[in-house]
């Protein structure tokens, strides 16, 4: 089946620094990705949708120049969460889909905490 | 605004019994449902889905039913094992986009 691989799994980082998180399909081409963000027991919360080789759609609310997203392949997504605060510690999750192939598959997620 | 809302926050039933977990939808939009099981720090797993031209749709211990007029599914588990337990989303589909609903946890006690 398809595996979307998500790296790292968990990152602790200073205040004021930069994070990348990756997200990788394994088996499959990834025309769409999503990435999604979930604070303590709450909801799943689209933050943005990147296809390959264009500009991402980020949600209303979520700050574009904060939170880096950059699809530049059908394979390979990654998040950057820029000046990270500690406001920004959450859990990470990526999703990828297939363009004619419905369905969606999520990574493994990352526990970002910012100190 | 929430579009896709699951009103019980946790759910506890005994192994061997029925789960039923609901979900209600706002957007007439939505073409496509779907159920996963979440573990803390991990990503969500799918379970099962249905689309919105069908109102059942069965997978071994999983069926999910939706009532359109409603604006409402819900995925029954039979027989509900103490494997089960773990945070369901249900997730609305437009657009290629999926909305999640805040999850309920379920507990099966063996």
């Amino acid at each position: 089946g398809a595996v979307v691989s998500q790296h790292p799994s968990r990152v602790i980082c200073k205040s004021g620094t930069s994070v990348k998180i990756e997200c990788r399909s394994l088996d499959f081409q990834a025309t769409t990705m999503f990435w999604y963000r979930q604070f303590p027991k709450q909801s799943l919360m689209l933050m943005a949708t990147s296809n390959e080789g264009s500009k991402a759609t980020y949600e209303q609310g979520v700050e574009k120049d904060k939170f880096l997203i950059n699809h530049a392949s059908l394979t390979l997504s990654t998040l950057t969460v820029t000046s990270a605060h500690p406001e920004d510690s959450s859990f990470y999750i990526c999703s990828a889909s297939s363009a004619g192939v419905y369905g969606y598959t999520f990574g493994s997620g990352t526990r970002l905490t910012v100190v | 605004d929430q579009q896709v809302k699951q009103n019980s926050p946790s759910l506890s039933v005994q192994e061997g019994r029925i789960s039923i977990l609901n979900c209600d939808y706002t957007n007439s939009m939505f073409d496509y449902f779907l159920w996963y099981k979440k573990y803390p720090a991990e990503g969500p797993t799918f379970l099962i889905s249905i689309s919105s031209i069908k109102d059942k749709n069965e997978d071994g211990r999983f069926t999910v039913f939706l009532n359109k007029s409603a604006k409402h599914l819900s995925l029954h588990i039979v027989p509900s094992q103490p494997g089960d337990s773990a945070v369901y989303f249900c997730a609305a589909s437009a657009r290629s986009k999926l909305i999640f609903g805040q999850g309920t946890t379920l507990q099966v006690k063996p």
